[in-house]
């Protein structure tokens, strides 16, 4: 079974600059999450999909960061403008069902904003 | 907002000693997870509770809840090098709610 897929694995660019990330969740996974792991700290949620409808962005920024889930498949993480405190580490997961499930993650994309 | 705290944060040890990771939450759980995160590498699960009181064994690893379901912890019986890494506990507050995770404790083995 192939895991969760994302890319790019790293990625630099300079502030005020725009990113996106992408993810491809394991077949047939209908949760679909994207997090921030800042270095030295646990994961933070920023967005958590079910299919293709958000179901919790409390924590995105939604000033700077967007996301979406076309098809309930692949998702798409955008950072527009990027500061020097979005350096973290983006993960994806994703789970049969909601966060009672085992969350599988992708192997995550780097960021650094300089 | 619900807060899940970890100690210690790190944690060196020889080859061979015990070792233990404690997670509280602010509020009651109702179910805690927990990860494992290899240098450089991304969060795998370990395992699920969900009762009061519960205690599961994984090989020499052991995970048990609090009775109140706000705590838990996981041993670790004789450490090896492959388990270095960074455990985390991840909470989740009510059903549907998101999991929050803590800052994990990072564990080093001597050889």
């Amino acid at each position: 079974e192939a895991g969760v897929a994302q890319s790019p694995r790293y990625k630099i660019i300079e502030k005020r600059q725009s990113v996106a990330f992408w993810c491809n969740p394991i077949s047939g996974h209908a949760t679909l999450y994207w997090y921030q792991q800042i270095l030295g700290q646990g994961p933070k949620l920023l967005i958590q999909f079910q299919n293709n409808g958000v179901v919790d962005d409390s924590q995105l920024p939604k000033d700077r960061f967007s996301a979406e889930r076309l098809k309930g498949v692949d998702s798409t993480l955008k950072i527009q403008p990027a500061k020097l405190e979005d350096s973290a580490v983006y993960l994806c997961a994703s789970s049969l069902g909601g966060p009672a499930y085992e969350q599988y993650f992708g192997p995550g994309t780097r960021l650094t904003v300089t | 907002g619900q807060q899940v705290m970890q100690i210690p944060q790190y944690q060196h040890v020889q080859e061979g000693e015990d070792f233990t990771t404690y997670c509280n939450s602010s509020t009651t759980l109702s179910n805690i997870q927990w990860y494992k995160q290899r240098p450089g590498g991304h969060p795998v699960f370990l395992i699920q509770l969900v009762k009061s009181g519960e205690v599961k064994k994984q090989k020499r690893l052991t995970f048990q809840f609090g009775e109140a379901k706000k705590n838990s912890s996981l041993h670790i019986t004789a450490t090896q090098t492959t388990d270095v890494g960074t455990y985390f506990c991840a909470g989740q507050e009510t059903s549907g709610s998101r999991l929050t995770f803590g800052e994990g404790t990072q564990l080093t083995v001597n050889p």
